[in-house]
């Protein structure tokens, strides 16, 4: 089945800086990659996705690369700003169900 | 509003007791998830649904039932069986879940403690 590893399990960085979370999935099927940003005792929010006929995909501050040969996608958040502080998931599936990373941590310094 | 709404938000139940988990949606979709988060786990997932009076077993299904009698209701019960059931519980929907695969949204997350 489909495994999502992900990397780092903690980031920070200063404001204005930017920050690169990464991750690798096993299953060539998966053609489907969200990512969503959760805030403490909330559910989790979808913040950008990317589907695998896709290689970069922008939202403002936001942007997701896909590598398909290599199975790996980013997250890239420019400007930080210390309201991107929370958890990070990211999520690769096929045939409708997803499998998530282990997350992300970021904290954003003013 | 369109959401999904689960309830209670806090869950306390006494060893050896059943609970149910209430996750409900009025966004008009097919499928319905239920995720347990532990803390370094992620999101792993205990059952699905993909259409209404259909369900299936996710990855830690053991010690967890559930039923889908109408499609906007996908309530978990949490059994005795279940060994370590303290933890954050997600309900989760989708447009259609066997197709293609989409957006999840979650709902808030109701926190269980069991004493």
């Amino acid at each position: 089945g489909e495994n999502v590893e992900q990397h780092p399990s903690t980031l920070s960085v200063q404001e204005g800086d930017s920050a690169v979370i990464k991750c690798t999935y096993s299953d060539s099927a998966s053609n489907y990659f969200p990512w969503y940003k959760q805030e403490l005792g909330k559910g989790p929010q979808l913040i950008i996705d990317i589907r695998s006929n896709v290689g970069e995909k922008k939202d403002q501050r936001i942007a997701v690369t896909l590598n398909k040969t290599a199975k790996h996608f980013s997250l890239h958040i420019t400007e930080t700003q210390p309201e991107d502080s929370a958890v990070y998931f990211c999520a690769g599936g096929s045939q409708g169900n997803l499998i998530f990373g282990k997350g992300t941590k970021l904290s954003v310094k003013p | 509003d369109g959401g999904i709404t689960q309830s209670p938000k806090y869950l306390f139940r006494k060893e050896g007791q059943n609970v149910t988990l209430s996750c409900e949606q009025n966004l008009n979709h097919d499928a319905m998830y239920w995720y347990r988060q532990d803390p370094g786990q992620g999101l792993r997932l205990i059952y699905y649904s993909q259409i209404v009076n259909d369900f299936q077993k996710g990855d830690i299904a053991e010690g967890y039932s559930v039923s889908r009698e109408k499609k906007e209701s996908f309530p978990l019960t949490v059994t005795s069986a279940q060994k370590n059931p303290t933890a954050f519980y997600l309900c989760a929907s989708s447009i259609q879940g066997a197709i293609s695969t989409n957006e999840q949204f979650f709902g808030p997350g109701t926190r269980l403690t069991v004493l």
